[in-house]
């Protein structure tokens, strides 16, 4: 079964620190990988694309990396602020229209 | 830039009554979508277009239909809204295929309850 696994559920940080969220997928076949930034509220906003062949990819202090053999990824936050207290959603692509896995997200507070 | 727009952020129904979620997108993408959004769920994709008058079911569409008349425009209906269709509605848009890997790109979304 196609199934994308966002860990943890949760997190709460102190702004300036750093954070890892984690995405383990079983979806086959995989045409790419997808982190998502989900104000309370509003639509999600895409932060980073990769496709099998890329290993990681950057957008300013965010660095998404992806290990295709073991089927895990992984979202990096760089000095965090409070405008990054947001859901982090983690999609794979399958390939065919319409063929997005969602995982369920992880909710990130940056603290003062 | 690229702006999908719904026509409300929030919307409350009583059960049993039809309800027209508006989705339009100003950037002349061929693939639209709609989304269910629960929590502890994540988003699941109730129907998604690939073309005018063109439809794909997704996971979820029982209680749905849709309707895309025009490029820019899609619209989901709950022909007879119950309690269960309680939810955040969220429309996004893309390229097609060729553009692979295609951005999606998401409303800002409609809150429906249903009463």
């Amino acid at each position: 079964k196609n199934q994308v696994e966002q860990s943890p559920q949760s997190l709460i940080i102190l702004e300036g620190k750093n954070c890892t969220l984690q995405c383990n997928y079983t979806v086959s076949p995989f045409s790419n990988l997808r982190w998502y930034k989900q104000d309370t509220g509003r639509g999600p906003v895409s932060l980073t694309i990769m496709t099998f062949s890329e290993n990681t990819k950057s957008n300013g202090r965010y660095t998404a990396t992806l290990d295709a053999d073991t089927k895990q990824s992984s979202l990096h936050i760089t000095a965090s602020q409070l405008s990054d207290s947001a859901s982090y959603i983690c999609v794979v692509d399958g390939g065919s229209q319409g063929n997005l896995i969602f995982g369920k997200g992880t909710k990130l507070s940056v603290k003062p | 830039d690229v702006k999908v727009t719904q026509s409300s952020r929030y919307l409350v129904k009583r059960t049993g009554e039809k309800v027209f979620l508006e989705c339009v997108q100003d950037m002349d993408h061929e693939n639209m979508f709609w989304y269910r959004q629960d929590p502890g769920l994540g988003l699941r994709l109730i129907y998604f277009s690939y073309d005018v008058k063109m439809k794909e079911k997704g996971d979820i569409p029982e209680g749905y239909s849709v309707s895309r008349e025009k490029k820019e425009r899609f619209s989901l209906i709950l022909e007879s809204a119950s309690t269960n269709q309680t939810s955040m509605y969220l429309c996004a848009s893309s390229l097609r295929d060729s553009a692979f890997p295609y951005e999606q790109y998401f409303g800002p979304g409609t809150r429906l309850t249903v009463t």
